[in-house]
C-alpha cells in the first residue's frame, strides 16, 4: 500500500538555524498538509496545500514557515529560524481528489529538537 | 484553548472485552468528529467519523456514539485486540471550514492485554 513518507525521522538543530522537512506524498494526491505535536500536547494544523498555493493556515504558521512543492514529488516545510519552542514531531499528511479531507494519509513524522 | 480533551491519557483492556475511549469538547459549533489511531513510529491513520446529526456510527469492531447534549463521544472497540493497542486521537471540526478548524484531543493510549 502507498505510503507517505518523511526525511529525516529525526532533525537536531541550533536556535537560529533554518530546517527543511521533507516528506514524499503518495503520488497521486493532490491534497497536502502539515501539522506539529509538540510532546505531550494534542496534533496541531500547520498548513494546507492544494494547486500550488497554500489554502489555509494557522495562526502558528507565521513568517518563520513556508512550504514548497519544487518539483512535483516532494513537498517540503521550512523553518527560517528555528526556535526553542519549535521542537516537535511534525507530520505531513495527504489526500486524493474524491475522499473527504479528514481521511488524510500521514507519514511517520520528522522530529525536531531544536536546542 | 483545549477545545476538545480527552481526560485519561491511558487505557488497559483485557483482550476480547470492550475498551471505551472518550472524548468531551466545548464547541457547540463542532459538526463533525473523528477518531484517529497512531501506532509508534507511524502517523495518525483515519478511523471513523461521526457527523453531528447522527448518534452513532458503526463500522466492524469500531462505534462511536455522539451525545451532543452532553459535548461528549465515545469511541466503543469489540472486542478489543492486542493489535489495537495504539494512541487514539479524538478530533472535531467545522467541516465547511476545513483542517484549519480541526482540532485534535491529546489522546488516549490503549493496552490491550493479552
Amino acid at each position: 500500500e502507498p505510503e507517505v513518507t518523511q526525511t529525516p525521522s529525526h532533525q537536531v538543530t541550533q536556535m537560529g538555524q533554518e530546517v527543511i522537512l521533507r516528506c514524499v506524498p503518495i503520488s497521486n494526491h493532490l491534497y497536502f498538509y502539515w501539522y506539529r505535536q509538540i510532546l505531550g500536547q494534542k496534533v496541531e494544523f500547520l498548513v494546507s496545500f492544494y494547486n500550488n498555493e497554500i489554502s489555509e493556515k494557522s495562526e502558528i504558521f507565521d513568517d518563520q514557515f513556508s512550504v514548497e512543492r519544487p518539483d512535483g514529488s516532494n513537498f517540503t516545510l521550512k523553518i527560517r529560524s528555528t526556535k526553542l519552542e519549535d521542537s516537535a514531531m511534525y507530520f505531513c499528511a495527504s489526500y486524493p481528489s474524491g475522499r473527504a479531507w479528514y481521511e488524510q494519509y500521514f507519514g511517520p513524522g520528522t522530529r525536531l529538537t531544536v536546542t | 484553548d483545549q477545545q476538545v480533551k480527552q481526560n485519561s491519557p491511558s487505557l488497559s483492556v483485557q483482550e476480547g472485552r470492550i475498551s471505551i475511549l472518550n472524548c468531551d469538547y466545548t464547541n457547540s459549533m463542532f459538526d463533525y468528529f473523528l477518531w484517529y489511531k497512531k501506532y509508534p513510529a507511524e502517523g495518525p491513520t483515519f478511523l471513523i467519523s461521526i457527523s453531528s446529526i447522527k448518534d452513532k456510527n458503526e463500522d466492524g469492531r469500531f462505534t462511536v456514539f455522539l451525545n451532543k447534549s452532553a459535548k461528549h463521544l465515545s469511541l466503543h472497540i469489540v472486542p478489543s485486540q492486542p493489535g489495537d493497542s495504539a494512541v487514539y486521537f479524538c478530533a472535531a471540526a467545522t467541516i465547511q471550514t476545513g483542517a484549519n478548524n480541526l482540532f485534535f484531543g491529546t489522546g488516549t493510549r490503549l493496552t490491550v492485554i493479552p
